[in-house]
C-alpha cells in the first residue's frame, strides 16, 4: 500500500497567515493526489483534485501544488472559517490510502 | 450536487455483519463508481472499496473475505456487507461518490453513520 505522510500534524496560524501542508507520498503518485477538508462531525469535503484543480466553489485562497510524491495545500490567507483537518488523499493505485491529518488550529 | 444518505444500525455484535445502505438522493446512480469509507481515532480515514453501476468491484485488501458491496440501481442504492466484525470495525462509515470524470476523488460524501462493534 502507498503511505501518505502529512506534515505538521498540527498547525497554529492566525487570521490572515499563509499557511502550508504537505504531503509525502511513498512512492510516484505523478498528480493522484486529492486534498480535503473536514470540521468537526462532519464529513470531508474535497478541496483540490489532481494535485492542483480546484473544486467548484471552494475559495482561490486555496490551492495545491506537487507531483511525483511531494504535494504540498497552501492557503494564501488563512480565513476563520478554515479552521479545521485536512487530508490528503492518492488516487493513482488501489486500495486508496489517505494521510492522518493536519490539524489547523488558531 | 448529489446527496448521500447512510442508514443501518449503529450497534452490532462481535462476530455478527455489519449492514449499511447508501442512498443516492437528488442524483443518478449510473454512470459512476461509488464507495465506502470508514473513520476511527486509530485508522484514520481508510478507504473499504468501491462499486461501478455495472456490479464491479474493488476492495481494500485487508477487507477481502469479510467485505462486499452491492449496487441496486433501481432503487438508487449501494450497500455494505462486512461479515464477522470485531471491536476493531467499530467506526464512524461514509458512503461516498468516487469521481473518475477528470482525475480520481471523492466528490460527495454522506454525513456519515457511527458503527459501534458491542455485545
Amino acid at each position: 500500500d502507498i503511505q501518505m505522510t502529512q506534515s505538521p500534524s498540527s498547525l497554529s496560524a492566525s487570521v490572515g497567515d499563509r499557511v502550508i501542508i504537505t504531503c509525502r507520498a511513498s512512492q510516484n503518485i505523478r498528480t493522484y493526489l486529492n486534498w480535503y477538508q473536514q470540521k468537526p462531525g462532519k464529513a470531508p469535503k474535497l478541496l483540490m483534485y489532481t494535485a492542483s484543480s480546484l473544486e467548484s466553489g471552494v475559495p482561490t485562497r486555496f490551492s495545491g501544488g506537487g507531483s511525483g510524491a511531494d504535494f504540498t495545500l497552501t492557503i494564501s490567507s488563512v480565513q476563520p472559517e478554515d479552521f479545521a483537518t485536512y487530508y490528503c488523499q492518492q488516487s493513482y493505485i488501489a486500495p486508496y490510502t489517505f494521510g492522518l491529518g493536519t490539524v489547523l488550529e488558531i | 450536487q448529489v446527496q448521500l444518505q447512510e442508514s443501518g444500525p449503529g450497534l452490532v455484535k462481535p462476530s455478527e455483519t455489519l449492514s449499511l445502505s447508501c442512498t443516492v438522493v437528488s442524483g443518478s446512480i449510473s454512470n459512476y463508481y461509488w464507495s465506502w469509507i470508514r473513520q476511527s481515532p486509530g485508522k484514520g480515514l481508510e478507504w473499504i472499496g468501491s462499486i461501478d453501476y455495472s456490479g464491479s468491484t474493488n476492495y481494500i485488501p485487508s477487507l477481502m473475505g469479510r467485505v462486499t458491496i452491492s449496487i441496486d440501481t433501481s432503487n438508487n442504492q449501494f450497500s455494505l456487507a462486512l461479515i464477522s466484525v470485531t471491536a476493531g470495525d467499530s467506526a464512524l462509515y461514509y458512503c461516498a461518490r468516487w469521481n473518475a470524470a477528470a482525475g480520481y476523488y471523492f466528490d460527495s460524501w454522506g454525513q456519515g453513520i457511527l458503527v459501534a462493534v458491542s455485545s
